[in-house]
């Protein structure tokens, strides 16, 4: 199975940049996608295909990445973003998902 | 507007059985897949099966093959995952899923299965 491996929390300062990382076990192409969970809550898309981000989402969000390593950046952070991010891979069976990345505001 | 809704959560005694509901609407039921997937602390995210409604065409990851059956009712817009011989491991929420370019756009509310006597 393709691993993704995930840094597992992160804090920062409302109004900073972050960028999360994902790093697949192997190739993934660009079928990397990234997902926001709240606590008691579905899963929700933010960015599909490495970079194209979802309708709705907040331009503050964005992606990069293809082969093995992709990064989520958010420019500038809110309060609102404090959440689980999860990176997903679609290219290889089966698709797997990284164990996330909790981000605290300070 | 694109809407899965899942059936209730459930408490299900150690060895039972136990099956989980996704109701689509807001688009085609025979025009998409229908995924499942499961959260659970200790393991995280994962991708249980996939349905084509379409063609009742499953396909699992191995590690789910014998434990989930996915099935769906073209009549009622409705997807069903049956869970058997269940265990402690099996207690997690479950989701339903849609895909949108090759993402999992549409997501249903998550049922909670807790295995317990």
């Amino acid at each position: 199975d393709t691993v993704l491996t995930q840094s597992p929390a992160l804090a920062v300062s409302p109004g900073e940049r972050v960028t999360i990382s994902c790093r697949a076990s192997e190739s993934v192409s660009t079928l990397m996608h990234w997902y926001q969970q709240k606590p008691g809550q579905q899963p929700k898309l933010l960015i599909y295909l490495a970079s194209h981000l979802e309708s709705g989402v907040p331009a503050r969000f964005s992606g990069s990445g293809s082969g093995t390593d992709f990064t989520l950046t958010i420019d500038p952070v809110e309060a609102d973003d404090t959440a689980t991010y999860y990176c997903q891979q679609s290219w290889n069976d089966p698709y797997t998902f990284g164990a996330g990345t909790k981000l605290e505001l300070k | 507007e694109v809407k899965l809704q899942q059936s209730g959560d459930e408490l299900v005694r150690p060895g039972a059985s136990v099956k989980i509901s996704c109701k689509a609407s807001g688009y085609t039921f025979t025009n998409y897949a229908m995924y499942w997937v499961k959260q659970s602390p200790g393991q995280g995210l994962e991708w249980i099966g996939t349905i084509i409604p379409l063609i009742d065409t499953t396909s699992y990851n191995q590690k789910f093959k014998g434990k989930a059956t996915l099935t769906a009712d073209k009549s009622s817009n409705t997807a069903y995952m049956e869970l058997s011989r269940l265990t402690s491991e099996d207690s997690a929420v479950y989701y339903c899923a849609r895909m949108e370019n090759s993402s999992f756009a549409y997501w249903g509310q998550g049922t909670l299965v807790t295995v317990s006597s």
